[in-house]
């Protein structure tokens, strides 16, 4: 099946500093991927889409200077957390969709951020 | 706006037992349903999608069903086994090349052996 690998899976880091998540679709190319963070107890919140070659879209209330993201391949797509503070705690995940209209949307694995 | 919405609070059931958990929409019907497993400190996995124009999809021992008038869709787990214990997510999407997915808080399921 397919398989979007997400790396790191936990990162800690000084509050002011950056931090680069990536997510790798390994056996399909994917033009367009998803950013979602989510809190405890709290539902995925999309932050922006990453599309291929263009500009990522993002979601309103997100900022586009603080996340940055780059797609850069078919296959990769990276967000940085710049200038990162303890309230960017949180669970990272990214997500892209397999062809084939039954599937739903792949993600991986996720990455905890703490800032410390 | 197009919200969806699942009961946050966790359902705990008997091994053997099916568990049924509820997703209810807002506003206009989407063009499809999905639900995915979500366990913790990991990424949701993908389970069942269901159309609009589909009243009931299976696979294996889970069966999702969308009732346009309710606004509803049911998830169906029979025969659960405690390794089933995650919490369930849905999702809401809407047809066309550039598909966003809305997703509500999940229901944690528990089965206890």
């Amino acid at each position: 099946g397919a398989v979007v690998s997400q790396h790191p899976s936990w990162v800690i880091c000084k509050s002011g500093t950056s931090v680069k998540i990536e997510c790798r679709s390994l056996d399909f190319q994917a033009t367009t991927m998803f950013w979602y963070r989510q809190f405890p107890k709290q539902s995925l919140m999309l932050m922006a889409t990453s599309n291929e070659g263009s500009k990522a879209t993002y979601e309103q209330g997100v900022e586009k200077d603080k996340f940055l993201i780059n797609h850069a391949s078919l296959t990769l797509s990276t967000l940085t957390v710049t200038s990162a503070h303890p309230e960017d705690s949180s669970f990272y995940i990214c997500s892209a969709r397999a062809p084939g209209s039954n599937y739903g949307y792949t993600f991986g694995s996720g990455t905890r951020l703490t800032v410390v | 706006s197009q919200k969806i919405e699942q009961n946050s609070e966790a359902l705990n059931i008997q091994e053997g037992k099916t568990a049924t958990l509820t997703c209810n929409y807002t506003n206009y019907s989407p063009a499809y349903l999905q639900w995915y497993r979500q366990d913790p400190g990991r990424g949701p996995v993908f389970l069942l999608l269901i159309r609009e124009n589909e009243k009931e999809k299976r696979k294996e021992r889970l069966k999702v069903t969308f009732d346009t008038t309710l606004k509803q869709s049911l998830f169906h787990i029979t025969a659960s086994q405690p390794a089933d214990s995650a919490t369930y997510l849905c999702a809401r999407g809407r047809s066309g090349g550039y598909q966003k997915v809305t997703f509500g808080i999940g229901t944690k399921l528990q089965v206890i052996p």
